[in-house]
């Protein structure tokens, strides 16, 4: 079935350990997107690429790095883990990127940083 | 800049009777507004979007919302809830020109009780 995985499901990490969260689409579609999702804020945008070799920041990028070295992959990297960063992480695409596609999501990644 | 309010943290609905989920907006030029719901520990789900033309848009599960430019709202309507649409709702919106970028209301629970 075509669509979005994200691994791993679920990670306990600890404060100033390195992590990275893969996401992993099979549509073809051109943009990607990063969202953390926190309790009363909503899903804010972390990082986003509108085609393969290219990114972007969002809302919130601060401690966080992406690379989109092809179509279907785009990793996000957390270099040195702080608690604030628990959240849970879902990875997005769209076919182009333009208004108004609609974005997709994965089934996200839960991760708490101690 | 964009910003999208759902006023109601939870909204409580007997199944079998007509269900709103609220969603007010605000940006500087013509909006794309989306729907989406999240069922637990799963990521989201697209419900329906308003691009342009008929106000009235119909989605999946017998969802629809109403555009309503005078009073920047695009609330969620269903005519008889199930208690399977229990679930977390999201409001989005992002603008008509340019790489796309959606901006999420805080989200809205619905709880339909049997």
């Amino acid at each position: 079935i075509a669509g979005i995985t994200q691994a791993p499901t679920s990670q306990i990490l600890a404060a100033g350990r390195r992590m990275t969260l893969r996401c992993t689409q099979d549509m073809r579609h051109n943009a990607m997107y990063w969202y953390r999702q926190d309790l009363g804020l909503g899903l804010r945008l972390i990082h986003y690429s509108n085609t393969a070799g290219t990114t972007g920041k969002g809302e919130v990028p601060d401690g966080y790095s992406v690379s989109r070295a092809n179509t279907d992959d785009f990793p996000l990297t957390l270099a040195s883990a702080v608690p604030s960063q628990t959240s849970v992480y879902f990875c997005a695409s769209s076919a182009s990127g333009s208004a108004p596609d609609t974005q997709y999501f994965g089934p996200g990644t839960r991760l708490t940083v101690l | 800049a964009q910003s999208v309010a759902q006023p109601e943290d939870q909204v409580n609905v007997a199944e079998g009777n007509p269900l709103t989920v609220k969603c007010t907006y605000s940006v500087s030029g013509n909006p794309y507004l989306f729907w989406y719901v999240q069922y637990p520990n799963r990521g989201l789900q697209f419900l329906l979007k308003y691009i342009t033309g008929d106000n009235l848009v119909k989605g999946s599960y017998g969802f629809e919302a109403e555009f309503n430019k005078s009073q920047t709202s695009f609330h969620l309507k269903k005519p008889s809830a199930l208690v399977s649409d229990s679930a977390l709702y999201f409001c989005a919106v992002s603008l008509n020109t340019g790489f796309q970028k959606l901006v999420f209301g805080t989200g809205t629970r619905l709880l339909v009780s049997p």
